[in-house]
């Protein structure tokens, strides 16, 4: 079963600092790749997903996410963070043709004004 | 697009009684349905898989006795916490893929349900 892993549970930041997320997943074949984001009391949102081509992928809000194949990694960046980017951000993984979405444990993102 | 909805957003129940919780695809056909637990400053954690018209697949370590999913319709999926108890206290999240317009492997997330049992 795959697993992920997130690092680094908390973390704050001033605004117009640059963020990046790790995310490391275990699974040896071939996987699809999302981050999601819970903005305080809201739900779930998709940032954005890698199925495959370009590694590199590009979301809303000025996110993005490069998966290297060769670390099992996907993690997420942003150039810039604002105040409402404050959130909890999670990396999830499935096994092409799985169901099943196995979830990091989140990062808890605090941008200060 | 691609709403999901769940009801109620929360609830109070004593111990021993039963709980339902319904999910609902908006505006798209969900063959699929998934349930989740998400305990404070913790992870989601998969508790089941709803299919339309078949039995759910439980993950290990949940309770099928405890924990009835019905998928009754390409957009309703209902889990019931049957005789729940103070530690069944938790915020359940619904998950629903759609399987049209090339974005099978995405799932889209319901607002949540809030679970407290006294």
């Amino acid at each position: 079963a795959q697993s992920v892993s997130q690092h680094n549970h908390h973390v704050i930041l001033s605004e117009a600092a640059s963020l990046e997320l790790g995310c490391n997943y275990s699974y040896g074949g071939t996987v699809n790749l999302f981050w999601y984001v819970q903005y305080p009391g809201q739900h779930l949102q998709l940032l954005l997903k890698y199925f495959s081509g370009d590694p590199l992928v590009k979301g809303i809000k000025g996110f993005e996410a490069e998966f290297i194949k060769s670390k099992f990694s996907f993690n997420l960046r942003k150039p810039s963070v604002q105040w409402s980017d404050t959130a909890e951000y999670f990396c999830a993984v499935n096994a092409r043709g799985n169901n099943r979405l196995a979830f990091g444990k989140g990062n808890q993102v605090v941008v200060i004004p | 697009g691609a709403v999901v909805s769940q009801h109620p957003s929360w609830v109070i129940c004593k111990s021993g009684t039963s709980v339902k919780i319904e999910c609902r695809s908006l505006d798209f056909q969900a063959t699929t349905m998934f349930w989740y637990r998400q305990f404070p400053k913790q992870s989601l954690m998969l508790m089941a898989t709803s299919n339309e018209g078949s039995k759910a697949t439980y993950e290990q370590g949940v309770e099928k006795d405890k924990f009835l999913i019905n998928h009754a319709s390409l957009t309703l999926s209902t889990l019931t916490v049957t005789s729940a108890h103070p530690e069944d206290s938790s915020f359940y999240i619904c998950s629903a893929r759609d399987l049209g317009g090339g974005r099978s492997y995405e799932q889209y997330f319901g607002p949540g349900t809030r679970l407290t049992v006294t």
